[in-house]
């Protein structure tokens, strides 16, 4: 099975400021097909998740330029530009390559 | 719009049973692959099971396998999950998502509001 493992897991951050999460798999996320099912979902509080990029740096419709997705094989980042008060919540990466699917612990966003 | 509502959540016993039901309209639910995630209060997710759009493939958490049974209802727009042998590790808010078409990487792009499971005597 795939571990997904997110650093950090807390991420106190100035309004206007940009942030960054870092998320690494076990295992290589390519799959046979040759795509990497790398995805970045956000949990506002009280909310279900809402999916934000796909296949590693694909935004999502309607989620705002301001988040984007790199990297490649086992090591993966979602930065956000300028943080918003709106962007307050917990942040999952997962893996979609193989099953059982798998999520990262999350990473709880939250303003200084 | 794409619209996924679940139900048939509340209190159980331990060893006890019960069926979710999430209703989907908004899309062709029957050309979709569907899934089930949970998150226990004050936890992260925990993806639970998948079944294919014709139902012809079903996936599990290890945590469930040989417990709960994923089942699609086409004609309907419905999802379920019957979970049997429910233990207190089982409490928390089951959510359906929606798969994504095949290679768009596109899955979980829908989520329900989520329906409580409590297991407790």
């Amino acid at each position: 099975d795939i571990v997904m493992t997110q650093t950090p897991l807390s991420s106190p951050v100035t309004l206007g400021q940009p942030a960054s999460i870092s998320c690494r798999s076990s295992q290589s996320l390519v799959h046979s097909d040759g795509n990497t099912y790398l995805s970045w979902l956000q949990q506002r509080p009280g909310q279900p998740p809402r999916l934000l990029i796909y296949k590693i740096s694909n935004r999502f419709s309607g989620v705002p330029d301001r988040f984007s997705g790199s990297g490649a094989g086992t090591d993966f980042t979602l930065k956000i530009s300028r943080v918003e008060a709106e962007d307050v919540g917990v942040y999952y990466c997962m893996q979609a390559t193989q099953f059982p699917r798998s999520f990262g612990q999350g990473t709880k966003l939250e303003i200084k | 719009q794409v619209q996924l509502v679940e139900s048939g959540g509340g209190v159980v016993q331990p060893g006890g049973s019960l069926r979710l039901s999430c209703a989907a309209s908004g899309f062709t639910f029957s050309s979709y692959g569907m899934h089930w995630v949970r998150q226990a209060p004050g936890k992260g997710l925990e993806w639970v099971a998948f079944i294919r759009y014709d139902g012809s493939n079903k996936y599990y958490a290890d945590s469930v396998k040989g417990r709960f049974t994923i089942s699609r209802d086409n004609s309907k727009n419905t999802l379920y999950l019957q979970m049997n042998s429910l233990r207190a590790e089982d409490t928390a808010v089951y959510y359906c998502a929606k798969g994504g078409a095949p290679q768009a990487g596109t899955g979980f792009d829908y989520w329900g509001q989520g329906t409580l499971v409590t297991v407790s005597s």
